[in-house]
């Protein structure tokens, strides 16, 4: 399979603990993006990265989030003290330079916090 | 926020052409129309952008008004399969922020 993927799948866990999720990029994209979306919402952007380089990060990465893509292939996700409010589905994407507008999307995860 | 606006909802026979509004009355010179599809469960998935002219491709066609102020996505002979979430975006390709900005989208239901 030559997607994006995601682990884990599912992820319940109390709050105040710390999560991590992984993100594998299609494995010749130099883009990666996360987003978060909630029940009935449509996604929303959270960060992205060029190569190791995080570009661009939105208001909602509270300072609870930290996203890494340290040798410019896999990105990981942590979350740490975990809220209620974090519970949601996150979503990682990959894309070409040069062909930026078509953002490939892995199956994501979903945080559920307790 | 998005710049876009969609019906939330819609319905469709199967075998018939999907046709899908969206609003776009702030978009600027340099901003692309993209539509992207989520099956309930997956992540979503590009579907055709444009930026003034009619675009087609295996999926669907694009229909951009003149003035560019609206568009219409088209799913010319919709299947089950095609039940979805659709969501219509306007971005900058060159010198613009990389993210995709969505909307609520409109949920599309094809009927057998």
């Amino acid at each position: 399979d030559t997607g994006v993927s995601q682990n884990p799948r599912h992820k319940i866990t109390k709050r105040g603990q710390n999560v991590t999720f992984r993100c594998d990029p299609i494995s010749e994209h130099n883009r990666l993006y996360w987003y978060r979306q909630t029940l009935g919402q449509g996604p929303e952007f959270l960060t992205y990265f060029q190569n190791e380089a995080q570009l661009e990060k939105s208001r909602l990465l509270s300072d609870r989030f930290s996203a890494e893509r340290p040798k410019g292939s896999f990105s990981t996700l942590e979350i740490q003290r975990t809220e209620q409010g974090d519970s949601a589905m996150y979503l990682c994407a990959s894309s070409s330079y040069g062909v930026a507008y078509e953002q490939y999307f892995g199956p994501g995860t979903r945080l559920t916090v307790t | 926020d998005a710049k876009t606006t969609q019906p939330p909802s819609m319905d469709c026979a199967e075998g018939r052409a999907a046709n899908l509004p969206c609003n776009h009355s702030t978009i600027s010179g340099n901003e692309y129309v993209y539509w992207y599809r989520q099956i309930h469960s997956q992540g979503p998935q590009y579907i055709i952008h444009g930026l003034k002219n009619n675009e087609t491709n295996e999926m669907a066609s694009l229909i951009i008004t003149e003035d560019r102020k609206s568009s219409t996505l088209i799913l010319p002979h919709a299947t089950l399969r095609d039940t979805a979430v659709y969501y219509c975006i306007v971005r900058e390709t060159q010198g613009g922020s990389e993210k995709l900005v969505f909307g609520k989208g409109t949920k599309l239901t094809v009927n057998p």
